[in-house]
């Protein structure tokens, strides 16, 4: 069945930091991607998206683009901040369900 | 616009208790989905409903879990009796028409003692 792999943490990074977190997929034909965020004490919300290859999604500095030839999209910032500590998650899927990755918890310190 | 509501935010309960959940979806959203994440894992898919209609049930787990979207706008979700590997976080989320982005609710921190 469809899956998603995603690197897993938890991972401290310094501001200013570079970051990457790893997401690969497997899946029958060719879904959208996601990456959610998960701020602490709030719900899950969306990042950034790609629905087909080669796309790239960017919001508030993420990258990350749609690769099928590796069936990856990982995701990227140049820069960290402290206010981008939360739980990141990859996931596939459209309209009839999401898949998910199991996550992963960043931590910038200042 | 307010966005997807649940409640309540947390329940404790001890096993073979009953539990619900109410989630209302973002107004004019047809599609309503309930997913469960457990602790370090990513949210696994329960059911989705369109409009009143359950249209994917194939991950619930029939034998203590069921779910009513009556009249195609809130939701419940009920466990009867809760078992102690039901501890997670209940999350409602819902899209519009099914097409693109899923809008996910705070969701519920159940504990099962």
């Amino acid at each position: 069945g469809n899956s998603v792999t995603q690197m897993e943490g938890p991972v401290t990074l310094s501001e200013e930091a570079f970051l990457t977190i790893n997401c690969t997929y497997t899946a029958t034909g060719y879904p959208s991607l996601f990456w959610y965020v998960q701020y602490p004490g709030e719900g899950l919300q969306l990042l950034l998206k790609a629905t087909k290859a080669d796309d790239k999604g960017s919001n508030k500095g993420f990258e990350a683009t749609y690769r099928k030839e590796t069936t990856s999209f990982h995701l990227e910032k140049g820069s960290v901040q402290v206010s981008d500590s939360a739980v990141y998650f990859c996931a596939q899927g459209g309209s009839e369900k999401l898949v998910f990755g199991k996550g992963m918890k960043l931590t910038v310190n200042p | 616009e307010a966005g997807v509501v649940q409640s309540p935010r947390y329940k404790i309960i001890e096993k073979k208790q009953p539990v619900a959940f109410w989630c209302n979806p973002i107004s004019g959203h047809n599609t309503l989905y309930w997913y469960r994440q457990n602790l370090g894992q990513g949210p696994e898919l329960l059911i989705r409903y369109e409009n009143e209609e359950a249209v994917d049930d194939s991950q619930l787990p029939k034998d203590r879990f069921s779910a009513e979207r009556l009249k195609g706008v809130d939701s419940t979700l009920k466990i009867q009796p809760a078992e102690l590997g039901d501890s997670a976080v209940y999350l409602c989320a819902s899209s519009l028409n099914g097409l693109g982005e899923q809008f996910f609710g705070p969701g519920t921190r159940l504990t099962v003692l």
